[in-house]
């Protein structure tokens, strides 16, 4: 069935840093690509999306670029703030099967240090 | 525009007991999906109900069930509370029976069971 893999945290970075959180999914055709937020004692919200191949999606200065070549969606952010700590997940929608709206990964916990 | 609301925010119940968790989408959605979020997990999806009907169900047992009523507001029961039942639980709300893979999620419930 559909499934995303995405890399294991936590990840521990200084301000301004470079971010970059690994992303790769299974899926039958190309579905849209999500990147969810949680921040801490929060509920997940949504961070940016991409329909379809080599669209990029961005927002709050994250983007990701949907590859169907590699199978992968890639977050990145140029300079990172203490703000921006918090859990990432990829996921994407499951059009079948009994495992919901959506497919989550296990989710990558960001830290950022002053 | 009313956000997504759940109640309670947290509560601690003993194994064996039985709980119920609410849920207010947001204005104008009429989809409501559970999620169930282990520490450290992502979100597993429970079900999804579609104007009042159940519309999907993930590999939960049947002690967990649910209802959506006109106003398209929700409950989460779950009876026979084990220790594993411990969890966020989370309450996601859309618009319309197709999947957009956009879910917009409430803050969640956190389950503690002694």
């Amino acid at each position: 069935g559909d499934s995303v893999t995405q890399m294991e945290g936590p990840v521990t970075l200084s301000e301004e840093a470079f971010l970059t959180i690994n992303c790769t999914y299974t899926a039958t055709g190309y579905p849209s690509l999500f990147w969810y937020v949680q921040y801490p004692g929060e509920g997940l919200q949504l961070l940016l999306k991409a329909t379809k191949a080599d669209d990029k999606g961005s927002n709050k200065g994250f983007e990701a670029t949907y590859r169907k070549e590699t199978t992968s969606f890639h977050l990145e952010k140029g300079s990172v703030q203490v703000s921006d700590s918090a859990v990432y997940f990829c996921a994407l929608p499951n059009y079948g099967g009994s495992q919901g709206n959506l497919i989550f990964g296990k989710g990558t916990k960001l830290s950022v240090k002053p | 525009e009313t956000g997504v609301t759940q109640s309670p925010t947290h509560l601690i119940k003993t194994r064996g007991q039985q709980v119920t968790l609410r849920c207010s989408s947001q204005s104008g959605h009429n989809t409501v999906s559970w999620y169930q979020q282990a520490l450290g997990q992502g979100p597993q999806f429970i079900f999804q109900y579609y104007r009042e009907e159940e519309n999907g169900r993930g590999n939960f047992p049947p002690r967990f069930s649910g209802l959506q009523f006109p106003n398209y507001s929700s409950e989460l029961n779950v009876n026979a509370l084990e220790l594993d039942d411990s969890a966020l639980y989370l309450c996601a709300s859309s618009s319309g029976r197709a999947n957009t893979g956009e879910l917009f999620f409430g803050e969640g419930s956190r389950l503690t069971v002694l």
